[in-house]
């Protein structure tokens, strides 16, 4: 069954430096999702892409944020200086087509620890 | 705005017990529902999903009924086994939105 993979697994970081975070979609998907969850708190929502640009955003999602699709299969997320309250859990997902009834995948998550 | 509200945990149950995870929410508008599943080391998984009031979600002897009356959620199942030991969430979704919102899950853990 096709599945949604991220890049790492585990990311370590100083405070103040970039960190992309790497996600490969389910292959024919177009819509593309980033999640965060801080430890024992709820999944947020941080950004959604269709169609090579961002289709919503969350207050999270600062100028310290960035996605991109640079090539036909992955899907980045990027923090230009890390803070420790961007530590967490960053989920990728996908889905095929942009209605609500449609089912989001979910990668395994990259967990972030910034120093 | 829109909000989703799980019963708190962590919940503790001997195994062949019946479970019930309580699912309430807020929403300007008629949302699709979901409960997600994240095993231990793993990611969220899809359980199951209801699109409209009435609608019935089931997978894997886990059941949920879209209830619009009481803006209610629940997830059941009869009688539970240790592999469904894992964290739960239930989340919504909008018609015209993209984004899914999810409350702060409900840990499971299953005793022998």
């Amino acid at each position: 069954e096709p599945e949604v993979t991220q890049t790492p697994s585990h990311q370590v970081t100083q405070m103040g430096q970039e960190v992309i975070l790497r996600c490969v979609p389910i292959s024919n998907h177009l819509y593309f999702y980033w999640y965060r969850q801080i430890l024992g708190q709820k999944v947020e929502f941080l950004v959604s892409f269709y169609n090579n640009e961002i289709s919503e955003k969350s207050e999270i999602f600062d100028d310290q944020f960035s996605v991109e699709r640079p090539d036909g299969s992955n899907f980045t997320l990027k923090i230009r200086s890390t803070k420790l309250e961007d530590s967490a859990m960053y989920f990728c997902a996908s889905t095929g087509a942009g209605v609500s009834t449609d089912t989001q995948y979910f990668g395994p998550g990259t967990r972030l620890t910034v120093l | 705005g829109n909000s989703v509200t799980q019963m708190e945990g962590p919940v503790t149950l001997s195994e062949e017990a019946f479970l019930t995870i309580n699912c309430t929410y807020t929403a300007t508008g008629y949302p699709s529902l979901f409960w997600y599943v994240q095993y231990p080391g793993e990611g969220l998984q899809l359980l199951l999903k209801a699109t409209k009031a009435d609608d019935k979600g089931s997978n894997k002897g886990f059941e949920a009924t879209y209830r619009k009356e009481t803006t209610s959620f629940h997830l059941e199942k009869g009688s539970v086994q240790v592999s469904d030991s894992a964290v739960y969430f239930c989340a919504l979704r909008l018609v015209w939105d993209e984004k899914l919102t999810f409350g702060t899950g409900t840990r499971l853990t299953i005793i022998p």
